[in-house]
């Protein structure tokens, strides 16, 4: 079977970096991609690994290291509208399957 | 681009009830899914189409829950009869191909059964 592991909540200061980690277990493993929800909203798609590295997107990053079934989502220079849930999706075969969330609270 | 809607925004029915819920996935999206979410958890794949076939329905209640996409655009989920574990928001989402990582969703449908 599948699973994935993230933190469920993380708090981070205004201004700072911060990072939320996902390991996964998976036969068929594709990539893994990242997905930004806000409360009551709809998720939307952030960042997507095939391969190994970082890939970066604005103040938005994403590593994945294939052998250590793991990667993460590096958040630079919070903003207040960062509050959200995150959730990291690993593509197996031709479905999406998504982990928990992590809750990610933002300080001033 | 328009992007994906879905009708009713919110529905409160009674245990044993039946409902539906409707989706229209962005134009020229060949793969459309159906996805349930309960509150603090991640949305899990009901089912999926590619066109009007389905490529996944491994983890659909077939007993209640059904699905079609006749032409390959919108589609409907039912449910039938209610449970009142079936209290979850209902995420229909499109992509161009099967199995892409980058799908777009709906605003969904918060069901609330009573």
């Amino acid at each position: 079977g599948q699973s994935l592991e993230q933190p469920s909540e993380v708090t981070a200061v205004e201004g700072a970096i911060v990072q939320i980690n996902c390991t996964y277990q998976t036969s068929g493993f594709y990539g893994l991609s990242w997905y930004q929800q806000h409360d009551g909203g709809a998720p939307t798609f952030l960042s997507y690994n095939a391969l190994d590295g970082l890939e970066e997107t604005g103040r938005f990053s994403s590593f994945l290291s294939r052998s250590d079934s793991y990667g993460y989502l590096l958040l630079q220079e919070l903003q207040m509208k960062d509050s959200a849930s995150y959730f990291c999706a690993v593509r197996e075969d031709d479905k999406i399957i998504f982990g928990k969330g992590t809750r990610l609270h933002i300080l001033p | 681009e328009a992007g994906v809607a879905q009708s009713p925004r919110y529905k409160i029915i009674e245990k044993r009830q039946s409902v539906a819920f409707w989706c229209n996935p962005i134009s020229g999206h060949a793969t459309l899914y159906w996805y349930q979410q309960i509150l603090g958890q991640g949305p899990k794949l009901l089912i999926q189409f590619q066109n009007n076939g389905v490529v996944d329905d491994s983890q659909l209640p077939k007993d209640r829950f059904s699905a079609e996409r006749l032409k390959g655009v919108d589609s409907t989920l039912k449910i039938q009869p209610a449970k009142l574990e079936d209290s979850a928001v209902y995420l229909c989402a499109s992509s161009r191909t099967s199995g892409s990582s980058e799908q777009y969703f709906g605003p969904g449908t918060r069901l609330t059964v009573t």
